[in-house]
């Protein structure tokens, strides 16, 4: 089965200063893999996700993922973060041949940017 | 990206009584729904996935006699929670999907309170 791990439950982070979000995932199968956003009183938001080919995922409000077989790490990352960005993030995992069935999600992240 | 609207977005009820939650997709067919909960500080875990016109497939270790659902319509699923405990308020997330290979997206979320 699969699983994911975020180990960083809350992030903070001053605005325009650069932030990872550190997403490991575990399976026996090719998977995809996808961030979501969940901002207060809002349900979940896909920022980007990985299928197959490059590596570099870029997705919406500047965010971009590197997916790392190797390492089966699928890290999100932002250059330059904005108040705005304050929210709730999720990695989650569905075996390839489901799609975008079955999500398994991380316990989540929380990013805190501070002016 | 498509609205799916979840209804109510928070609800208390008494212990031993049924509370029914409502997840609409507004400007597409969902031909899959799909049920989430989420306890605090954990992962959003999927509790059932129902097609429409047939009974719901229940992940393991949920109950299916306690979360009756139902997806009658392209555009409505409902979750029942029956003879509802204090163990059962959590916060309870839709998504709907048009096929298997389509983005799910999510509603905003029911928080259940049972007292």
């Amino acid at each position: 089965a699969q699983s994911v791990t975020q180990l960083d439950s809350q992030v903070p982070v001053f605005e325009e200063a650069p932030v990872e979000l550190r997403c490991n995932y575990s399976s026996s199968v090719s998977v995809y893999l996808f961030w979501y956003v969940q901002y207060p009183n809002q349900g979940l938001q896909l920022l980007l996700k990985y299928l197959s080919g490059s590596t570099l995922v870029k997705g919406i409000n500047g965010f971009e993922a590197e997916f790392n077989k190797s390492q089966t790490s699928f890290h999100l990352r932002k250059p330059s973060v904005h108040i705005s960005d304050t929210a709730e993030y999720f990695c989650a995992v569905t075996k390839g041949y489901t799609g975008f069935q079955k999500l398994v999600f991380g316990t989540g992240t929380r990013l805190l940017v501070s002016p | 990206g498509a609205v799916v609207s979840q209804h109510p977005s928070w609800v208390i009820c008494k212990s031993g009584t049924s509370v029914k939650i409502e997840c609409r997709s507004l400007d597409f067919q969902a031909t899959t729904m799909f049920w989430y909960r989420q306890f605090p500080k954990q992962s959003l875990m999927l509790m059932a996935t129902s097609n429409e016109g047939s009974k719901a497939t229940y992940e393991q270790g949920v109950e299916k006699d306690k979360f009756l659902i139902n997806h009658a319509s392209l555009t409505l699923s409902t979750l029942t929670v029956t003879s509802a405990h204090p163990e059962d308020s959590s916060f309870y997330i839709c998504s709907a999907s048009e096929g298997r290979y389509t983005e799910a997206f999510f509603g905003q979320g029911t928080r259940l309170t049972v007292v």
